[in-house]
């Protein structure tokens, strides 16, 4: 069965810091696709960032960049120079066949000014 | 566009009582679906469509019911309400609903329910 684990439940970090959020996912799949969405205080979900299995290039978008690593089953975020605007809860999701999502626990990010 | 928009935004329930959350999206996408977020569970799939007139059960589908009978629309209908489904529910929407690799699934505003 597919499943996306977010071990951190909760980081505060003073703004400027780079902070990693990390996420581990299991599949028997040999195709499948990661997410990353946000949901800032107001409540709705934003995308961020779709990456298939054939793909392990990191990405790199703006102060966010991804690093994904099939040999640890990994989906790694790293906002770097963290701003206020970024606190929020973090989802990461994986697809469960063509357009299931499964998700994860979320991580609640604080940044502190 | 608007997107994926939900209706109510929020709602109280008295258990026992029936409701409708309605979902409706204007950019033609085949795939739509219900999710509830619940604290320290993430986002939990109740059910799902591929197109108009095609729905399945997802992960928590008991005391849920859905229909779609046309692209836009996929209302989420709670029969009889329990406390058990207070929750924030948000509906989502992608282009591709048949195919072999997911589209990036774009989420409602979402619904906050109070069953009481």
């Amino acid at each position: 069965a597919q499943k996306v684990t977010q071990a951190q439940t909760e980081i505060s970090v003073v703004e400027k810091e780079d902070v990693t959020l990390d996420c581990v996912y299991e599949t028997r799949d040999t195709t499948y696709y990661l997410f990353w969405y946000k949901q800032p205080p107001s409540g709705e979900l934003v995308f961020l960032i779709r990456r298939n299995s054939f793909d392990e290039q990191n990405e790199i978008s703006g102060r966010y960049s991804w690093n994904f690593q099939k040999s640890t089953s990994s989906f790694n975020f790293t906002i770097t120079a963290s701003q206020v605007v970024d606190s929020a809860v973090y989802f990461c999701a994986l697809s469960q066949g063509a357009q299931k999502l499964v998700f994860g626990q979320g991580t609640r990010l604080t940044i502190n000014p | 566009n608007a997107g994926v928009t939900q209706t109510p935004k929020f709602q109280v329930l008295k258990t026992g009582q029936s409701m409708t959350l309605q979902c409706a999206q204007d950019m033609n996408h085949e795939y739509m679906s219900w999710y509830r977020q619940d604290p320290g569970m993430g986002l939990r799939l109740i059910h799902y469509s591929v197109g108009a007139g095609i729905t399945d059960q997802g992960e928590v589908p008991n005391g849920y019911n859905v229909s779609r009978s046309t692209t836009e629309d996929f209302p989420l209908r709670l029969l009889s309400a329990a406390p058990s489904q207070t929750s924030v529910y948000f509906c989502a929407s992608s282009y591709s609903g048949r195919g072999s690799f997911p589209d990036t699934q774009y989420f409602g505003p979402g619904t906050r329910l109070t069953v009481l």
